[in-house]
């Protein structure tokens, strides 16, 4: 079955140390995202990337980076210098087409990321 | 610039009860709508979509109609069941292919 696999589903951070989420597709989309969400709020754009070895920030790129060597693959990585780390973490995927507007986005079962 | 707004929760309804959740949103030109739905402990899946002024996205019983004159895109269904209990979003479309999310709406139902 196609689709988008992240994990762990589980991480633990410790402070001053960096973490990296994994995120896998095979769907043979273009476009991947990672989003973050916090209790009782919408999803918040972290980086986005439309093609292999290009990406772009989103909202609140700040204390992360993410990199795009394979299509299938786009891991983020939470740096120390994301001083509030603990949330939700969302991976989704899209194909980008010639219409648009007609692509929604796939999403994994997210990671929950937390301090020690 | 562009945003969506849906009405607070958390909304409680007894089983078979009907469904209303309020999705307005601000953007220039005619942007893709969707309702995203989330289990707990999972991701979102895609609900239903609208593209253009007047259509209306169906599943699962759901329904919403895209309404450019109120610019509003309200998900409704008829009779809910306990397994609907979830967190619904809406979600608009850029052009540049991100969406813009509501903060969601928790649903949950009563036996």
């Amino acid at each position: 079955d196609g689709g988008i696999t992240q994990s762990p589903k589980y991480l633990f951070r410790k402070e001053g140390q960096n973490v990296t989420l994994s995120c896998e597709q095979n769907l043979n989309h273009d476009a991947m995202y990672w989003y973050r969400q916090d209790p009782g709020q919408g999803l918040r754009l972290i980086y986005y990337s439309q093609i292999v070895n290009d990406f772009q920030k989103g909202d609140i790129a700040e204390g992360y980076s993410v990199s795009r060597e394979k299509k299938e693959s786009f891991p983020l990585t939470v740096t120390s210098a994301q001083k509030n780390p603990t949330a939700f973490y969302l991976c989704a995927s899209s194909t980008l087409t010639t219409d648009r507007k007609n692509q929604p986005q796939h999403f994994g079962d997210g990671t929950r990321l937390s301090i020690l | 610039g562009d945003s969506v707004t849906q009405m607070e929760g958390p909304v409680t309804l007894s089983e078979e009860a009907f469904l209303t959740i309020n999705c307005t949103y601000t953007a220039t030109g005619y942007p893709s709508l969707f309702w995203y739905v989330q289990y707990p402990g999972e991701g979102l899946q895609l609900l239903l979509k609208a593209t253009k002024a007047d259509d209306k996205g169906s599943n699962k019983g759901f329904e919403a109609t895209y309404r450019k004159e109120t610019t509003s895109f309200h998900l409704e269904k008829g009779s809910v069941q306990v397994s609907d209990s979830a967190v619904y979003f809406c979600a608009l479309r850029k052009s540049n292919y991100q969406l813009i999310w509501g903060a969601g709406t928790k649903l949950i139902i009563k036996p």
